[in-house]
């Protein structure tokens, strides 16, 4: 039972265009969710995050939409760059003050020059 | 500020041996997680230790244990591995007060089970 779903494997874009990214949950108790970045042979690297409070949150050049109704967040990339391709993941927590983070599969992101 | 550090880089492991796993966390983080990822995967929670007892558990069996030492090091062992045990293992650590909810990933352990 995936609580945490990324439907697309992969996604290409040019640089400087935008990749949006997506994500889906199922279980209503989730109330923080995060976006990790995660390159070969590193650790993922935490990148951006909302509360359930916030419908978005906004870093740089990375922009997080969550939409509660929907049990869908989105991940913006503007203007997406070729040091961008990584896999990406969307996690989500609000079991007993977030000691635990339920990760979806990952999107691999590629930027073309 | 020093990140988190995990050791060894790969092991190479035979069904029905144990193996332990290290991490040291990022200065000034008390909380430790554990996660496995399967190739293709997202990370999947295995534990989280604070103040050196494990605080949360998720869908794995007893033969995966785990310790933290009061300088908020941690161990992971596995008893009688399996060939499913093969994976990468990520630690994570992070500080109880601000975000818990932001873990911070050392580059993780491969464990090839033969």
């Amino acid at each position: 039972d995936q609580q945490v779903k990324q439907n697309s494997p992969s996604l290409s874009v040019q640089e400087g265009r935008i990749s949006i990214l997506n994500c889906d949950y199922t279980n209503s108790m989730f109330d923080y969710f995060l976006w990790y970045k995660k390159y070969p042979a590193e650790g993922p690297t935490f990148l951006i995050s909302i509360s359930s409070i916030k419908d978005k949150n906004e870093d740089g050049r990375f922009t997080v939409f969550l939409n509660k109704s929907a049990k869908h967040l989105s991940l913006h990339i503007v203007p997406s760059q070729p040091g961008d391709s990584a896999v990406y993941f969307c996690a989500a927590s609000g079991d007993n003050a977030g000691n635990m983070l339920t990760f979806g599969g990952g999107t691999r992101l590629m930027v073309k020059p | 500020e020093t990140g988190v550090t995990q050791s060894p880089t790969h092991l190479i492991k035979t069904r029905g041996q144990q193996v332990t796993l290290r991490c040291s966390s990022q200065s000034g983080h008390n909380t430790v997680s554990w996660y496995q990822q399967a190739l293709g995967q997202g990370p999947q929670f295995i534990f989280q230790y604070y103040r050196e007892e494990e605080n949360g558990r998720g869908n794995f069996p007893p033969r995966f244990s785990g310790l933290q030492f009061p300088n908020y090091s941690s161990e992971l062992n596995v008893n009688a591995l399996e060939l499913d045990d093969s994976a990468l293992y990520l630690c994570a650590s992070s500080w109880t007060s601000g975000r818990p909810y932001e873990q911070y990933f050392g580059p993780g352990t491969r464990l090839t089970v033969t």
